[in-house]
């Protein structure tokens, strides 16, 4: 079974231009989760959806940053306008729904943001 | 709300010791813990977990953690480890709510 995938793997742009980042869930899984991780603050939980509904968005730095879930295998992080303290790695992650109320997450291998 | 300490930012050992890794939490009710590993350009892969049952559980790659309660600990161990272990290790607890919490994680330097 293929794991998260993330695209782009690389991204470098100028600052003040519209950054998206994509996240395509395992199938079957009900739970996504946004994961920014930089060397000063470590791995941050941005925002994270159960099937496909926003659940918490209180990690989330302030409004340039926004993401949606259109359906089950799709979701983007938005980034507009982009500034270099947004320059990061974002992980998407994806778990699946059980009665124990707590499943592993799951990792792309993540976007490397770089904000000229 | 929970947390997680890992004491240990950085940590060297020579191939073919062992490793403990240290990892503390802080949670109200019964946690559930997580030990992942992440290497250079690599996301995160789960190495194990611990929901209920044996506090000792076993986990990929010849590692194992101990879970106590008494302690609010969850060490991660491998008797022997190999170059390839060099890597980044974060221990996460997580809750009801499907939220996970990491520790800032603890660098893993294998020296020949």
């Amino acid at each position: 079974d293929a794991g998260v995938i993330q695209s782009p793997r690389h991204e470098v742009t100028e600052m003040g231009q519209e950054v998206t980042l994509r996240c395509k869930p395992i199938s079957g899984h009900d739970y996504l989760f946004w994961y920014r991780q930089t060397m000063m603050r470590g791995l941050e939980l941005l925002i994270y959806f159960n099937n496909n509904v926003p659940i918490d968005d209180s990690g989330m730095p302030e409004d340039r940053f926004s993401a949606k879930m259109p359906n089950a295998s799709f979701s983007t992080l938005k980034i507009q306008p982009s500034e270099p303290r947004d320059s990061a790695v974002y992980f998407c992650a994806s778990s699946s729904e059980s009665v124990n109320g707590n499943q592993p997450q799951h990792f792309g291998d993540g976007t490397r943001l770089s904000i000229l | 709300a929970q947390s997680v300490t890992q004491p240990d930012i950085h940590i060297t050992v020579s191939e073919g010791a062992s490793l403990e890794l240290r990892c503390n939490y802080s949670y109200g009710a019964t946690p559930y813990l997580f030990w992942y590993v992440q290497s250079p350009g690599q996301g995160l892969q789960l190495l194990l977990k611990y929901f209920s049952g044996d506090t000792l559980v076993q986990g990929i790659k010849g590692f194992e953690a101990e879970f106590k309660r008494s302690q609010s600990s969850f060490n991660l161990r491998k008797p022997s480890v190999h170059w390839s272990d060099a890597a980044e290790y974060f221990c996460a607890v997580g809750s009801n709510d499907y939220k996970l919490s990491f520790g800032a994680g603890t660098t893993v330097t294998v020296r020949a």
